[in-house]
């Protein structure tokens, strides 16, 4: 197993284009997180799946923003009408499900959006 | 997290103890406390985690204080490759969502 995968690394788009980030967390890590990181500040929470169902948003996460998880295993995460806020590093991580509430989250490298 | 306060860069010499602290005075009893550290252009990566007793792992201790307001980070050798940002991070106890302060940018001194 070769950790979280993001695809694509970067994504440079136009101001209104929609666009569309995939991760493949580790095999049977049934949890699944996506969090957006500005420069120079800490990862910001957005959402969470426990296998398919998606347990907790942020409300950070405008109407815009979707993220689905359709087979409880890779999740996309879609921003439609982008903004110039929205530029930012999307991270996703994935963390097995021990039965305690607190366990090692695994991150991958992210997928920097740019919206020009 | 506004909770969660940070300095933002330290200095070590290599070789040299490093002790990262951070202040989360305002911690529901039941969060964890948890740190990550970050190299440019990557994802956090877990260094270790907490409740109330101090833990030791291969990569690092972390001292939690009687009272919960604080704890510190203690990388007991630091290298070159230590250098990184280092994330005090409040996670809650039910859905494992992590509120992560605005991290400490530690250099590591030849």
């Amino acid at each position: 197993d070769t950790g979280v995968s993001q695809d694509p690394r970067h994504k440079i788009t136009k101001r209104g284009q929609n666009v569309t980030f995939r991760c493949d967390p580790i095999s049977e890590h049934n949890r699944l997180y996506w969090y957006r990181q500005t420069l120079g500040q800490g990862p910001e929470f957005l959402t969470y799946f426990q296998n398919e169902a998606q347990l907790e948003k942020s409300r950070l996460l405008s109407d815009r923003f979707s993220a689905e998880r359709p087979k409880g295993s890779f999740s996309t995460l879609e921003i439609q009408r982008t903004e110039q806020g929205d530029s930012a590093m999307y991270l996703c991580a994935s963390s097995p499900n021990t039965g305690h509430s607190n366990t090692e989250a695994f991150f991958g490298q992210g997928t920097r959006l740019t919206v020009v | 997290d506004a909770k969660t306060t940070q300095p933002n860069s330290m200095e070590s010499n290599e070789e040299e103890p490093v002790h990262l602290p951070c202040n989360h005075s305002t911690i529901s009893g039941t969060d964890y406390i948890h740190w990550y550290r970050q190299l440019p252009s990557q994802g956090p990566e877990y260094v270790i985690h907490g409740l109330t007793s101090n833990v030791n792992n291969r990569m690092a201790s972390l001292a939690i204080a009687e009272d919960r307001k604080s704890s510190t980070l203690i990388l007991h050798r630091a290298t070159l490759r230590d250098a990184a940002v280092y994330y005090c991070i409040r996670a809650t106890n039910t859905g494992n969502q992590f509120y992560f302060g605005t991290g400490t940018s530690l250099t590591v001194i030849p």
